[in-house]
């Protein structure tokens, strides 16, 4: 089946880019999304990409989509504080179903 | 706030007990989802309901089950609870169309002592 890998942990100074990458094995998603967790709080729709587009940009997120690579990516320009958080990419996958990867923990140095 | 509600928001039990977590999804949403989070853990999928039949069964043990109503809230039933089923559980709704993403509620924190 569909198999979704992430780093588990990127850490970051304050100020810097971030970039969480996530590969995927199956190229049929339509949809591919970036979920944001922060500490004790339930999962946030941060931004999602369609499979025919290879960027989006979203003020400081960036998407970017290599789908012959099947690589998938979320950059975070100018890193805060606040951006301290578990990030989950996911596939929408057949049936209506998400797929996920295990999720990248963002810490952000001082 | 995503719309989604899940109650109650934190519950502590004895092992060998029964519990039930509810969920109210987003206006107009079809497609109830519920998700059991442990410590350190990703998302593990458990069970998806569509407009009241269920769609998609993942990891879900055989101790839980759930339902989801004719006016599409859901339940999660959590039964002969054992320590390790101490975790965060959460209810995401999406519309069941073309398009799949999700919303989440808060979570159930759910303490089995």
């Amino acid at each position: 089946g569909e198999d979704v890998e992430q780093s588990l942990f990127l850490s970051v100074r304050e100020g810097d880019s971030s970039v969480i990458n996530c590969t995927y094995t199956d190229s049929s998603s339509t949809y591919l999304y970036w979920y944001k967790q922060e500490p004790g709080a339930g999962l946030q729709l941060l931004t999602y990409i369609f499979s025919n587009m290879d960027m989006k940009q979203d003020q400081r997120l960036t998407v970017l989509l290599n789908k012959k690579d099947k690589h998938l990516s979320l950059r975070i320009a100018d890193t805060q504080t606040g951006d301290s958080a578990i990030y989950f990419c996911a596939l929408g996958g057949s049936n209506y179903q998400l797929i996920w990867g295990a999720g990248t923990k963002l810490i952000i140095k001082p | 706030d995503s719309g989604v509600t899940q109650t109650p928001k934190h519950l502590i039990t004895a092992t060998g007990q029964r519990v039930t977590l509810r969920c109210s999804p987003r206006s107009g949403d079809l497609s109830v989802y519920w998700y059991q989070q442990s410590l350190d853990q990703g998302l593990q999928f458990l069970i998806q309901y569509y407009n009241g039949e269920e769609r998609a069964k993942g990891n879900i043990l055989e101790r839980f089950s759930a339902q989801q109503f004719p006016d599409l809230h859901s339940e999660l039933n959590l039964s002969s609870l054992e320590l390790g089923d101490s975790a965060l559980y959460f209810c995401a709704s999406s519309s069941g169309g073309g398009r799949t993403e999700a919303f989440f509620g808060q979570g159930t924190r759910l303490t089995v002592v």
